[in-house]
């Protein structure tokens, strides 16, 4: 398998614009994570899927930020409108259990201008 | 509810020396403790997980952690730094359904 999928690698975009972040997890997985991470905050949940469903949004910072799962083999973060405080990396994991390993993307790197 | 708690957001040694990044943490039920390594520029990577087996754990690049429960703390420790070892390292305590990641703690290796 080659791992857990995002993309793009690097996203820039102006303030105000709609960004769609996109993550393919492992073939299997039945959990699905996204965070984010920034120096002042470090790494944050935003939300978590297990078969597909949305099972913990606390994370979510406010109603610009929106996340969905299809199906088992894609998930979006979307962000509408974006601010320059949403500029982080953005991280999507996925895992067997919620108490397994997670696999982590490489990330992408949102900046809002 | 759970929680992690990283002491020392950064932390300098030479090289050769002794590793030590401390981590306590609060779980209402037996815990599963994990330690991940993040490379600059890159994603989060497994070093070691606890998963009740043994209370000593050895992970990848000569790393270990021990589960303590009666400290509620899993300190990840490596005898002799390495240049390469220079990253940032999270630990994050789970229970059922829900993986919490402590602030990091950002290992820097002095040559």
């Amino acid at each position: 398998d080659a791992g857990v999928i995002q993309s793009p690698r690097h996203e820039v975009t102006e303030m105000g614009q709609e960004v769609t972040l996109r993550c393919k997890p492992i073939s299997g997985h039945d959990y699905l994570f996204w965070y984010r991470q920034t120096m002042m905050r470090g790494l944050e949940l935003l939300i978590y899927f297990n078969n597909n469903v949305p099972i913990d949004d606390s994370g979510m910072p406010e109603d610009r930020f929106s996340a969905k799962m299809p199906n088992a083999s894609f998930s979006t973060l979307k962000i509408q409108p974006s601010e320059p405080r949403d500029s982080a990396v953005y991280f999507c994991a996925s895992s067997l259990s919620g108490v397994g390993e997670a696999f982590f993307g490489q990330g992408t790197r949102l900046t809002v201008v | 509810a759970q929680s992690v708690t990283q002491l020392g957001s950064h932390v300098s040694v030479s090289e050769g020396a002794l590793v030590l990044l401390r981590c306590n943490y609060s779980s209402s039920v037996p815990p599963y403790l994990f330690w991940y390594v993040q490379y600059p520029n890159q994603g989060l990577q497994l070093l070691l997980k606890y998963t009740s087996a043994a209370t000593l754990v050895k992970g990848i690049n000569g790393f270990e952690a021990e589960f303590k429960k009666s400290e509620t703390s899993f300190h990840l420790t490596k005898p002799s730094a390495h240049m390469s070892d220079a990253a940032e390292y999270f630990c994050v305590v789970s229970d059922q359904d829900d993986m919490r990641f402590g602030a990091g703690t950002r290992l820097t290796v002095k040559p």
